[in-house]
């Protein structure tokens, strides 16, 4: 089966740095991925994980521990545009990928 | 490259009426997804095709769903004698398999297409 827990919501200021975390338990895992949804719109795709470790990309970084069924999503230098639904979606050796309900990120002045 | 384009964006429909939407995914991707999304909630996957074979539905959904995809390319999500909480945002989402190296797999969305029953 898949389950995937992720805050519910976080706050942080223009300029910070936030950390959003995910745990999962997931039957055939073969990835991780982060997608970036604003109200009103679709989801899009923000990073992928494979293999255990930290992939940068811009102000976006995501990690993946795969012994320990956890990723976090981290954003830099946050921007008020950066307030969004983060969701964490777990993808199988089947090609199916399942999403988590998403993290509310408010970003303030 | 015209993206993944779903019709029709909004339906306003009477509960027990049957209703279709369809799907023109990205041409070369052959995985096609579609997931139902209500307010607060991630996308709930419901159904995938990989070419014209449908390769797994989601338990949850009840028999009054089906979904097509008869020649590989476009697909259509039916939903017959609906019920009000068939109301959702409908989404379809496309992508090549995964082949490491070369891509991730990742979804691309189309706009949705949202369902209110009455």
């Amino acid at each position: 089966g898949q389950n995937i827990d992720q805050p519910t919501e976080m706050t942080a200021t223009e300029g910070a740095i936030v950390q959003i975390n995910c745990t999962y338990q997931t039957s055939g895992f073969n990835g991780l991925f982060w997608y970036q949804q604003h109200a009103g719109e679709a989801p899009t795709f923000l990073s992928y994980n494979v293999l255990d470790g930290l992939e940068e990309k811009g102000r976006f970084s995501s990690f993946l521990s795969r012994s320990k069924g956890y990723s976090y999503l981290l954003l830099k230098e946050l921007q008020m545009k950066d307030s969004a639904s983060y969701l964490c979606v777990t993808y199988t050796n089947a090609g199916k990928s399942t999403f988590g309900d998403g993290t509310t990120l408010t970003v303030k002045p | 490259d015209t993206g993944v384009s779903q019709d029709p964006r909004h339906k306003i429909t009477k509960r027990g009426q049957n209703v279709t939407f369809r799907c023109d995914p990205i041409s070369e991707h052959n995985r096609l997804y579609w997931y139902r999304q209500t307010l607060g909630q991630g996308p709930e996957f419901l159904t995938y095709f990989q070419n014209e074979a449908q390769l797994e539905k989601s338990r949850l959904l009840s028999d009054r769903f089906s979904a097509e995809r008869p020649k590989g390319s476009f697909s259509t999500l039916e939903i017959q004698r609906t019920e009000q909480g068939d109301s959702a945002m409908y989404l379809c989402a496309s992508s090549r398999a995964v082949v490491a190296g070369e891509n991730t797999g990742e979804l691309f969305f189309g706009e949705g297409s949202r369902l209110t029953v009455l």
